[in-house]
């Protein structure tokens, strides 16, 4: 059983602070790998993908990959409030379907 | 404006009816999926399709019917086997032919309430 597991909070972090959020995967294979945010009974969606190992930055965030820990993880900095939200990992490999991770709920105190 | 519409946005079932919730894309995706959620949980797969004509059982998928007849949709019908309706609806699609760089993205969700 492929597994992907995120600590699912809430994690509390003060406005302007970085906001660190993580998943382990099961599967050492995994190629793909893709944080999404889900806002209170809407939908998730895409903030960031990353494929090889090291950090990618896009904006506030930053996804950082370790295959060989099999470890993801999100960073968010200047947190603002607007980010408080459920975060979601998935981690795919080739052929494979999707495999989501139960979220981390996050709360971004004013 | 490319993207996946989902309707209705809640929708509401009688003791054994069966209600079909509508999946339409337009980003030219090859493959799609259900998945349900309950509150405060993670997402399950339902069913899903890669290519037209052609589904696959997800982990939960008793209870649920679907079709794909055409590669722009992917309507689900809960049928009155599902006793546990309940939930969050959510279609996706994929750009299944990326290869390592398939990305999922999702539709606005359904809201299923049972009367």
């Amino acid at each position: 059983q492929k597994e992907v597991e995120q600590n699912s909070g809430p994690l509390s972090v003060p406005e302007g602070a970085i906001a660190s959020l993580n998943c382990t995967y099961s599967d050492r294979g995994s190629q793909s790998f893709f944080w999404y945010r889900q806002y209170s009974g809407k939908s998730p969606e895409l903030i960031m993908s990353i494929y090889s190992n090291g950090d990618k930055e896009d904006g506030r965030f930053t996804a950082q990959l370790n295959k060989a820990s099999q470890y993801v993880s999100l960073l968010i900095r200047d947190s603002q409030p607007s980010d408080s939200a459920t975060y979601l990992c998935a981690v795919k490999n080739y052929g494979q379907n999707f495999v989501f991770g139960p979220g981390t709920r996050l709360s971004v105190l004013p | 404006d490319g993207g996946i519409t989902q309707s209705p946005k809640y929708l509401f079932r009688k003791e054994g009816q069966n209600v079909t919730l509508s999946c339409e894309q337009n980003l030219n995706h090859d493959a799609m999926y259900w998945y349900r959620q309950d509150p405060g949980q993670g997402l399950r797969l339902i069913y899903y399709s890669q290519i037209v004509n052609d589904f696959q059982k997800g982990d939960i998928a008793e209870g649920y019917s679907v079709s794909r007849e055409k590669k722009e949709s992917f309507p689900l019908t809960v049928t009155s086997a599902q006793k546990n309706p309940t939930a969050f609806y959510l279609c996706a699609s994929s750009n299944y032919l990326a290869g390592i760089q398939e990305t999922q993205y999702f539709g606005p969700g359904t809201r299923l309430l049972v009367l």
